[in-house]
């Protein structure tokens, strides 16, 4: 009974690079969330998808951010021209509605070099 | 913007309750108390829920006051591996949707 599962667990770029997260949820689930947690601070919402639709994305950053969650395969988090501000962990989580309970996967950590 | 305060740290010694308090005095009539625990910078992992009852599962009981204005997560017998910072959470409710607004959390330190 896998978890939520997340990949690269750590990743680097230079700056103006892009970045790609990926986000498998539990089976079963079809609504994924993205957080993102500087150091010392909590989990920020970013945005919350279900298969095919963006749901709410008020946290997301107007520009550079993006994220998807089609039909097959993972939901994606796509960072473009990374700055040095964008490094923190990128959480994704899932749930099997809406209203029922998150579970968080191990997080993506992103470095900016 | 948080709906949620807590204190940054506590101690508790191992085998005590503890007790971690949270305010959350703007909370809705149907917006839910959420708590979560993060160990290490893992993702969070998930503990109780509640609306207005107070609730109790293995792993802890949420006490939530009358007002709802705040609540209180207790850990009954806390062991070394309940050090973690324990996050108190409102799911919010907007067009039929719902997210978590996590606050800083409170940073529990069980001691030997």
């Amino acid at each position: 009974n896998a978890g939520v599962m997340q990949n690269p667990r750590h990743l680097v770029r230079r700056r103006g690079q892009e970045a790609r997260l990926r986000c498998s949820p539990m089976k079963g689930h079809s609504h994924v969330y993205w957080y993102r947690q500087l150091p010392e601070e909590g989990l920020k919402f970013m945005v919350y998808l279900q298969k095919e639709n963006i749901i709410d994305e008020s946290g997301m950053p107007k520009e550079r951010f993006s994220a998807e969650f089609p039909k097959e395969g993972p939901s994606i988090l796509r960072i473009q021209q990374v700055v040095r501000g964008d490094s923190a962990a990128y959480f994704c989580a899932s749930s099997q509605q809406g209203f029922n309970e998150q579970f968080f996967g191990p997080g993506t950590r992103l470095t900016v070099l | 913007d948080a709906k949620t305060t807590q204190p940054t740290s506590m101690d508790c010694a191992e085998g005590r309750a503890a007790n971690l308090p949270c305010n959350h005095s703007t909370i809705s009539g149907n917006e839910y108390v959420y708590w979560y625990r993060q160990i290490h910078s893992q993702g969070p992992q998930y503990i109780i829920h509640g609306l207005k009852n107070n609730e109790t599962n293995e792993m802890a009981s949420l006490i939530i006051t009358e007002d709802r204005k705040s609540s209180t997560l207790i850990l009954p017998h806390a062991t070394l591996r309940d050090t973690a910072v324990y996050y108190c959470i409102v799911r919010v409710e907007s067009s039929g949707t719902y997210k978590y607004i996590f606050g800083t959390g409170t940073r529990l330190k069980v001691l030997a």
